[in-house]
């Protein structure tokens, strides 16, 4: 079945410094992955759709400029959390749709098993 | 808009007994709907979706999920719950025509006690 890898799953950090998380599909082409963030015990908040190619569509809210994404090829994105701070500690959660869609009998979306980010 | 709600932060029963997950929709036109399931400190597992045919649907590890058309509900559940059903779940709608954007609900916590 569509895997999902993300890199790092863990990565602490000191306040004003940049994370990159990579999130790759491993089996399959992703013209397009999500990001989502999720803060303890709360639900998973959609982010930005990456998109092979071109820019990435940020949802209300999101600061591009704080949470740059990148998705040069088929089966990699990433997510580079600049001059970070305490209060972008979270859990990062990339998918990506493995093409086939609602009707048929697959899974429709994959997610990656996420990246916790500390920031100190 | 397309919206879900759990309206449980946190469920509890006993290894053995059934277990319910409660989940509500408001969705314009015909409901997708999904279930996946979050174990600590890892990304969601797909457990089941519907959109269409039978109000049943059955799905990964012994789950199953009734839609209900008339209560708008699609409550998650299985006959004689685990201790390793202990995970957050998650009630999920797509946003729009994207199959890879969602809309989820706030999350039910389950612990299984044995």
């Amino acid at each position: 079945g569509a895997v999902v890898s993300q890199h790092p799953s863990r990565v602490i950090c000191k306040s004003g410094t940049s994370v990159k998380i990579e999130c790759r599909s491993l089996d399959f082409q992703a013209t397009t992955m999500f990001w989502y963030r999720q803060f303890p015990k709360q639900s998973l908040m959609l982010m930005a759709t990456s998109n092979e190619g071109s820019k990435a569509t940020y949802e209300q809210g999101v600061e591009k400029d704080k949470f740059l994404i990148n998705h040069a090829s088929l089966t990699l994105s990433t997510l580079t959390v600049t001059s970070a701070h305490p209060e972008d500690s979270s859990f990062y959660i990339c998918s990506a749709n493995s093409g086939q869609g609602p009707l048929s009998g697959a899974n429709v979306l994959t997610f990656g098993a996420g990246s916790r980010l500390t920031v100190l | 808009a397309q919206s879900v709600a759990q309206p449980e932060d946190q469920v509890n029963v006993a290894e053995g007994n059934p277990l319910t997950v409660k989940c509500t929709y408001s969705v314009s036109g015909n409901p997708y709907l999904f279930w996946y399931v979050q174990y600590p400190n890892r990304g969601l597992q797909f457990l089941l979706k519907y959109i269409t045919g039978d109000n049943l649907v059955k799905g990964s590890y012994g789950f199953e999920a009734e839609f209900n058309k008339s209560q708008t509900s699609f409550h998650l559940k299985k006959p004689s719950a685990l201790v390793s059903d202990s995970a957050l779940y998650f009630c999920a709608v797509p946003l729009g025509d994207s199959w890879g954007k969602f809309q989820f609900g706030a999350g039910t916590q389950v612990v299984v006690t044995p």
